[in-house]
């Protein structure tokens, strides 16, 4: 059984399409990251949120606690915007290990 | 410009033959971590150090060695005991920020053992 579960596993999109990506967790959290990965792999990482909304340009990540759920939604979806999104979430109690999603492959096509 | 580097990018072993990743950053993080990526699989942790001369091992450590001399460098070798040490590698670093922790992350590099 994986801590942290995603979906979809794989995300096709027309360009301009609003995108959801979810995150699903079964663990006691401090806070949720959200991490994006490029085709060439390096890791960037986007949101860290323990409650309520975040916003940054077309990216919002929200988390609801209570329910251990997070989504991760794109506006006005672009080509650039493919890559790999990846939740995360820390271990409590063990000074800084991360449970890590699977990952969503995301494909925004022109 | 403050960041983690990991040398090379690309990287082709032989089998039987050890081989060490490079990870260095300037960020002055205490936290180091190696991850490993396979597809279809989510990162696991190799090693962490936490600190300067002390490392922990991690979920899939078997085959795998660190040192931590500096602040600034965590290298990985993979030695020849590594059943599979085909996969890309990252290493990141970590800062506490108002009790969370946010990791950073290297370019990584893509392993080949034939």
């Amino acid at each position: 059984k994986n801590e942290v579960e995603q979906s979809p596993q794989n995300l096709t999109a027309q360009e301009g399409e609003f995108i959801t990506i979810n995150c699903s967790y079964s663990v006691g959290i401090s806070a949720l990251h959200w991490l994006q990965q490029h085709p060439g792999g390096g890791i960037v990482s986007l949101f860290m949120l323990s409650s309520g909304k975040k916003k940054h340009g077309r990216l919002i990540a929200t988390i609801n606690i209570q329910e251990k759920h997070s989504s991760l939604h794109i506006t006005a979806s672009h080509p650039r915007d493919s890559a790999v999104y990846i939740c995360a979430v820390p271990l409590l109690d063990t000074g800084n290990q991360f449970y890590f999603g699977t990952g969503t492959s995301l494909t925004v096509i022109p | 410009d403050g960041g983690i580097t990991q040398s090379p990018k690309y990287l082709f072993r032989k089998e039987g033959q050890n081989v060490t990743l490079s990870c260095e950053q300037n960020l002055n993080h205490d936290a180091m971590y190696w991850y490993r990526q396979d597809p279809g699989q989510g990162l696991r942790l190799i090693y962490y150090s936490q600190i300067v001369n002390d490392f922990q091992k991690g979920d899939i450590a078997e085959g795998y060695s660190v040192s931590r001399e500096k602040k600034e460098s965590f290298p990985l070798t993979v030695t020849s005991a590594q059943k599979n040490p085909t996969a890309f590698y990252l290493c990141a670093s970590s800062i506490e920020r108002g009790g969370l922790s946010e990791q950073y992350f290297g370019p990584g590099t893509r392993l080949t053992v034939t």
